[in-house]
Order: structure tokens, then sequence, then C-alpha cells
């Protein structure tokens, strides 16, 4: 089976720009979820997708970021404007039911705010 | 809320040695645990997975990892090191209707020949 795919891998961008990830779950896969990974960290939840709909975005700085799953299957995280901070490695998973035990994660993509 | 603590930032040990790597957790309910795998410039990796059943968890590449409630405690074991064990190691705790997995900050593991 094929793995969750994410585009682009890297990406270098100035401080306030904009960027914006894409991530295809794999096939079937109901969850989404969009984890940040800052240098030296864990990796901390972003948002959680059930289908199209917002499970869990507690944690998404919603003045600056933004994530859509509009057709349920693939989903986009956006950057708007970028800071510094943001310099991290941007981490989508999915999983077959909102059950955690069963995440499968992309290889990431790599974010450097200059 | 759940949490996890990783002892130790960077463990370092010999080919062929005995891996440890220390995860304690929070959680005001029982809960489920995982080991991921990180190695350089690909994502996670699920290890093994503790959901209830039995204490002593095997995963792949020879770990294992022990369940100690009295202890709340979660670490990874490996009797013999290989040099592609080589990689950053994340204990993750989630509650049990599993909605999501709150990670440690994580162990690097150095193998030296």
């Amino acid at each position: 089976e094929a793995g969750v795919a994410q585009s682009p891998r890297y990406k270098i961008i100035e401080k306030r720009q904009s960027v914006a990830f894409w991530c295809n779950p794999i096939s079937g896969h109901a969850t989404l979820y969009w984890y940040q990974q800052i240098l030296g960290q864990g990796p901390k939840l972003l948002i959680q997708f059930q289908n199209n709909g917002v499970v869990d975005d507690s944690q998404l700085p919603k003045d600056r970021f933004s994530a859509e799953r509009l057709k349920g299957v693939d989903s986009t995280l956006k950057i708007q404007p970028a800071k510094l901070e943001d310099s991290a490695v941007y981490l989508c998973a999915s999983s077959l039911t909102a059950g955690a035990n069963v995440l499968t994660f992309g290889a990431g993509s790599r974010l450097t705010v200059l | 809320a759940q949490s996890v603590t990783q002892l130790g930032s960077h463990v370092s040990v010999s080919e062929g040695a005995l891996v440890l790597l220390r995860c304690n957790y929070s959680s005001s309910v029982p809960p489920y645990l995982f080991w991921y795998v990180q190695y350089p410039n690909q994502g996670l990796q699920l290890l093994l997975k503790y959901t209830s059943a039995a204490t002593l968890v095997k995963g792949i590449n020879g770990f294992e990892a022990e369940f100690k409630k009295s202890e709340t405690s979660f670490h990874l074991t490996k009797p013999s090191a290989h040099m592609s064990d080589a990689a950053e190691y994340f204990c993750a705790v989630s509650d049990q209707g599993a909605q999501k997995l709150v990670f440690g900050q994580g162990t690097r593991l150095t193998i030296n020949p």
C-alpha cells in the first residue's frame, strides 16, 4: 500500500511570506493529522480531521495557520504570514479510524523561515 | 492532561550493548503508550504499542517495552545494539479514546563501533 505523501519536502521562505503544504493520506484513511516538529522537540498536534470535519484544532495558531480537507481525502496546511519560529518539520499522518494507535506518518515537509 | 517525559535527550551505547531508553508518562485515565523511531529526513515509524493487553510488548527490530503502572513508566529496551539502530526515538501517550498522541521530546540514540 502506498504511504502518506507530502510535498514539498523542503521550503525556504522569508518571514511574512506565505507557504502551503500538501498531504495525501493512505487510501481509505478517514482521519488525518498535521503535526509540527520543531528541531529538538517531539511532534505537536496542530489539527486533526475526521473525513472533512475538524476534530481538534486547539493548538493551531489560527491567526496565521489554516488547514482544510475539503473532500475528505487530501489536505492543505497554510501559513500566512510566516514567522521565524514557524521553522519546523510539518508532519502529516493518517489513520483508518479515529483511533490514534494506528497512525502512519509521511516523511514531512521541512520549512525554514529566514 | 497527558504528558510524557523522556529521560536523556541523548544516549550513546556501544555496538552489542544493551539499549535502554526511558519514558515516564502522566495520565489521569488508563493510557495507550507508543514508541516511534525517526531516521534522518524520514517520518516516524511505529516500533511498538501498549493498548492494555500484555504489559511486556514486543516490537520490530528486536525492541521491547514493559508497561509498569506503579512506576508510570514504559521504558524501551533492546538486548544488543546494532549500528542501524542509530536514530531518534519518541515515546507517546494517548487516552483509550485514542483521539490524539502526545509525544515526548525524543532521545537521540548513537551507536559506537
